[in-house]
């Protein structure tokens, strides 16, 4: 079974424009969580899609979002780049249990974005 | 929301030496998983303890969960360097369904 995959690895921007990225999850997970890793923050959560709806969002300004396709491919966009903003950026998806706690999440290898 | 806190943030040992790295709560939770993440790697998951005084063991690694369900505990005995990397609790509670990590414990191991 193909890992979770995440497009482009590396992405180099300049403050003030706008970045998407890309992530696959594992065939047959609808679970996608996005996060952000920092030296300085460490792992913190985004948001959550499930069923092309997001369930869950953490504690990041509206200049982050994301969305869910049909096929539960998930997109995260970042608008006006910030310095703060260079982190690497992490997918992972999962099995999702209706009522049930959070199974294990499934990481991709991230995508390096660097803001200039 | 719930926060983790994870001590000790580096430790460095000999191989062959043992291992801890610590989770602690003030709240009450849920389950907690384990995670490695090898240098420039992403995280992988390790284990889920979802039981009051929960032991689980992986080989060489021993996960425990405390009686009150508030703090964790990942054990290594006699360290190898592919033991090398950064471990990460995360913790869960209620129905929030995201994840909160601990800012992990970075594992060095000389040779």
């Amino acid at each position: 079974k193909a890992g979770v995959t995440q497009t482009p690895r590396y992405l180099i921007k300049t403050r003030g424009q706008q970045v998407t990225l890309s992530c696959s999850p594992i065939s047959g997970h609808r679970s996608v969580s996005w996060y952000q890793q920092t030296p300085g923050q460490g792992l913190q959560f985004l948001f959550e899609y499930f069923s092309e709806t997001q369930r869950n969002k953490g504690n990041f300004p509206g200049r982050f979002s994301g969305r869910q396709f049909s096929n539960s491919r998930s997109e995260m966009n970042v608008s006006t780049l910030e310095l703060g903003d260079s982190a690497l950026y992490l997918c992972a998806s999962s099995l999702r249990v209706a009522g049930g706690m959070y199974n294990e999440q499934f990481f991709g290898p991230g995508t390096r974005l660097t803001v200039l | 929301g719930q926060q983790v806190m994870q001590i000790p943030q580096y430790q460095h040992v000999q191989e062959g030496e043992d291992f801890t790295t610590y989770c602690n709560s003030s709240t009450t939770l849920s389950n907690i998983q384990w995670y490695k993440q090898r240098p420039g790697g992403h995280p992988v998951f390790l284990i889920q303890l979802v039981k009051s005084g929960e032991v689980k063991k992986q080989k060489r690694l021993t996960f425990q969960f405390g009686e009150a369900k508030k703090n964790s505990s990942l054990h290594i005995t006699a360290t190898q360097t592919t033991d090398v990397g950064t471990y990460f609790c995360a913790i869960s509670s209620g129905s929030a369904r995201q994840l909160t990590f601990g800012s992990g414990t970075q594992l060095t191991v000389l040779p």
